[in-house]
């Protein structure tokens, strides 16, 4: 079972920031929480990921709380394209394979609007 | 994406015919995947390879066997179709064992 969990839907108004909340209070100290996102018929799009440090790279920005029970995706300036359900997963550093099975649940279906 | 190409896109089969899937890199990457995506399970891991020749079962390995006998194919085999086994099917890469997955872009099969 997926140790995240994450509203079903949400929306955003086009060239607003969208902000994305995980729950995974039983994350473990090394465990990675990495955020991908799939566009419909299309196969899983990486994201980001990270520890316990905010992340940013020229697709979105992590916020992870300093307990590590929580983290935001912030996709800064959504367009329509960023429509799409984003994952949010967490997975145990050093691990391939079944171990490092990405688990993923249901996501949150993120509708971006004119 | 990320240099993987899964063939066949679609395709239609009978129940007990065998079908193999293709999973082919230009990456390079060492580890590669396969997975199944269906409605209310979420994407399940089937079986992975960590080399040439190297592989292991994932979470729902049952009535499926790959091979790797090159580093850019991944080849993901139905000996018996079945009805259960109708879903869409992803090919993953990457490069080390705590490396983000890149996906393909499927391939759906339908077994009838």
């Amino acid at each position: 079972d997926a140790k995240t969990t994450q509203p079903t839907s949400m929306d955003c108004a086009e060239g607003r920031a969208a902000n994305l909340p995980c729950n995974h209070s039983t994350i473990s100290g090394n465990e990675y929480v990495y955020w991908y996102r799939q566009i419909h018929s299309q196969g899983p799009q990486y994201i980001i990921h990270g520890l316990k440090n905010n992340e940013t790279n020229e697709m979105a920005s992590l916020i992870i709380t300093e307990d590590r029970k929580s983290s935001t995706l912030i996709l800064p300036h959504a367009t329509l394209r960023d429509t799409a359900v984003y994952y949010c997963i967490v997975r145990a550093d050093g691990y391939g394979g079944s171990q490092g099975n990405l688990i993923f649940g249901k996501g949150t279906k993120l509708s971006v609007k004119p | 994406d990320a240099g993987i190409t899964q063939s066949p896109r679609h395709k239609v089969t009978e129940t007990g015919t065998p079908v193999t899937l293709r999973c082919h890199q230009t990456e390079n990457h060492r580890y590669m995947y396969w997975y199944r995506q269906d409605p209310g399970h979420g994407l399940r891991l089937i079986h992975y390879s960590y080399g040439v020749k190297d592989t292991d079962k994932g979470e729902v390995s049952d009535g499926y066997s790959v091979s790797r006998s090159k580093t850019e194919d991944f080849l993901l085999t139905l000996e018996s179709a079945t009805s259960s086994q109708t879903s869409v099917y992803f090919c993953a890469i990457s490069t080390r064992l705590n490396s983000p997955l890149h996906f393909g872009n499927g391939t759906r099969l339908t077994v009838t």
